[in-house]
């Protein structure tokens, strides 16, 4: 059974940076897209990005182009998500999905605040 | 981006119950749908994919439904563990998105 173990949440000022990682187990992690999403009280549940098996196409939602950069490493087993240019609305809980639908990571939460 | 429209947002029903949540699409996503059950402080967890196939361990209380863009998550005989929020999710593109929820509470 394939799991995802999520870590690198945590609390940060405007403009600042934090880098989440997900490292995969139980399924072959080098033949499945990636997805990140986000969840908040207020927007729900929201796609943040995508990343092919290869690691050589990425894709963003709008409001975290520019600043977010997904990434993998196919050898360890392990996905990121580096976030730069923090803003007090991507806060939120983040969680890494294997494809598009399962597994889900245990979520990590990314707190914006001054 | 394609819209997904859940409902109802909130429904009352007691054990035993036979509960229905509908969710419709923007346009048709065929059935690259799932469904997903989340209870507070977990991540959601998978139930049904491909609209209508139940995840592996999964109670066959659960089942769905529907193609294009009408889709339908039925509860048969509701136990006190289905209690929590359920959200459908189309993954007919690489940007997924999901309905808003449905929480099913004790009536």
């Amino acid at each position: 059974e394939g799991q995802l173990l999520q870590s690198g949440g945590g609390l940060v000022r405007p403009g600042g940076s934090l880098r989440l990682s997900c490292a995969a187990s139980g399924f072959t992690f080098s033949s499945y897209a990636m997805t990140w999403v986000r969840q908040t009280p207020g927007k729900g549940l929201e796609w943040v990005s995508y990343i092919n098996a290869g690691g050589g196409s990425t894709f963003y939602t709008d409001s975290v182009k520019g600043r977010f950069t997904s990434s993998r490493d196919n050898f360890k087993n392990i996905l990121y998500l580096q976030m730069n240019g923090l803003r007090v609305d991507d806060t939120a809980i983040y969680y890494c999905v294997g494809g598009s639908i399962d597994p889900w990571g245990q979520g990590a939460l990314v707190t914006v605040s001054s | 981006d394609i819209q997904m429209t859940q409902s109802p947002s909130t429904l009352s029903a007691s054990v035993g119950d036979r509960v229905t949540i509908t969710c419709r699409a923007s346009q048709s996503i065929r059935h690259w749908l799932a469904w997903y059950q989340q209870k507070p402080g977990k991540a959601p967890k998978l139930l049904i994919y491909k609209a209508s196939s139940l995840q592996d361990g999964v109670p066959s209380r659960f089942s769905g439904s529907g193609s294009g863009t009408e889709f339908t998550l039925t509860i048969r005989g509701l136990q006190p563990d289905d209690f929590a929020t359920y959200f459908c999710q189309q993954y007919d593109t690489y940007s997924v998105t999901f309905g808003r929820g449905t929480k099913v509470e004790v009536k």
